[in-house]
Parts: C-alpha cells; structure tokens; sequence
C-alpha cells in the first residue's frame, strides 16, 4: 500500500470548519483514500472514502486533488467531541486490512 | 454494521503469564484482525483470522507469542503468552462485514498491563 503523509497535529476553534490534509504522491490508480478515526479510549471508526470524486456523508466530505495526488478531509462545523485521532488511508479495494500511520491529532478549542 | 465485543477490558497481568483476550461480533463475519497498539502509538496488525484456516502473522508477530482460534464465523481469541512489559498494549479485534470492503469495524479494545 502506498504511504500517506499528514500533519501530526492540529488545532481548531469549536463551531468552525476543519480541514485536515493528506498526501499520498505515490499513489495508484486503484488505491482508494479511506479516512478513519479514533476518539479517545475507543477503537478506530469509519469516516469517509473516496477514489476520484469528492464524497459527502453525514459526518465529513473529502476533497480530492485532481492528480490524486494529495486530499483534504473537511469537518464543516468542529465539535468538541471531534476531537481525535484522523488517519489518512489508502487501499486498493483488494486490499484485506488497514495499514494505520500515526495520523493527525486533531484537538477542538471551546 | 457490525457490534464487537471485547472481554476483558482491561487486565493487570504477572511477567512470564499469559493472558486470552476474547472477541465476539454479533454478525457472521469471514475476517476478522487482530491490531496492537501500544502506548502513544498507532495500530499495528498482528495477524490476520479466517475462519476454517490457520490465522496468518504479520512479521515480527508469530504464533508461538500471539496464539489465535477461529472456532467460528463470530468469534475469536487472541492468547498473549509469556509476558512481559513490552506486551503492556491495547489490542483491538477487527472485521470487515460482507460486501462493505471499505468499513472495517473495531472492537473497543483490551488494555493489558504487564508488571
């Protein structure tokens, strides 16, 4: 699977918008972009993904860069308990599991 | 979806012990992963458990210290055996539902302390 870069930390105001970069260079032209999280004490859990189009769900939307070469996970209104783990991931849809990186901590300011 | 359950939660364990972390999802499910994550860290897979095969290892992850049955389509057992303070981890069961290829589901994790 090819390696994905992020940012080991952010921050964000409550009630404002989160966009959380990813950059995967090496990616292939079947690895999809998968974004998980993991709140504090919990196991890791679904966000979002994507191959070429951006997506929209009801917790997040992924932006993906027309090369696909880089993409943004977008929390359009951040609450406190957003606060978590965001890992970027990419796989190709055979792939069995989830390489997991360190990810970007993500803390909410009240 | 799919619910997992862990037992136990947490656990203080002896040095030189061993200890088997149960897993049970409430869905019959074909794979399911065992992860490790320790302490800061991110999650590390340690094997990989079909049900009706031999459970498949990561490198640096063998059968000897990670024992794994699959004694169905819902439930599984991960044994950490001979332990010492480096085992001291969270570990997480995982499954992939039918059909989803893109959801895995995690369990809320073991935290295992060794003294």
């Amino acid at each position: 699977d090819a390696k994905t870069t992020q940012p080991n930390s952010m921050e964000s105001n409550e009630e404002e918008p989160v966009h959380l970069p990813c950059n995967h260079s090496t990616i292939s032209g079947t690895d999809y972009i998968h974004w998980y999280r993991q709140l504090p004490s919990q196991g890791p859990e679904y966000v979002i993904h994507g191959l070429t189009s951006n997506v929209n769900n009801r917790m997040a939307s992924l932006a993906i860069a027309e090369d696909r070469k880089s993409s943004t996970l977008i929390l359009h209104r951040a609450t406190l308990r957003d606060a978590a783990v965001y890992y970027c991931i990419l796989r190709d849809d055979y792939g069995q599991n989830f390489v997991f990186g360190p990810g970007t901590r993500l803390s909410v300011l009240p | 979806s799919a619910v997992i359950s862990q037992k136990p939660s947490r656990d203080i364990c002896q040095r030189g012990t061993s200890l088997t972390i149960q897993c049970q999802v409430d869905s019959q499910v074909t794979m399911m992963f065992w992860y490790r994550q320790q302490p800061g860290q991110s999650l590390t897979l340690i094997a990989t458990a079909n049900q009706g095969s031999e459970a498949t290892y990561e490198s640096g992850f063998v059968i000897d210290k990670f024992p794994i049955s699959r004694p169905n389509l819902t439930f599984s057992t991960l044994t950490v055996s001979n332990m010492s303070p480096e085992d001291s981890s969270i570990y997480l069961c995982s499954v992939t539902p039918g059909g989803r290829f893109y959801e895995q589901y995690f369990g809320p994790g073991t935290r295992l302390t060794v003294t």
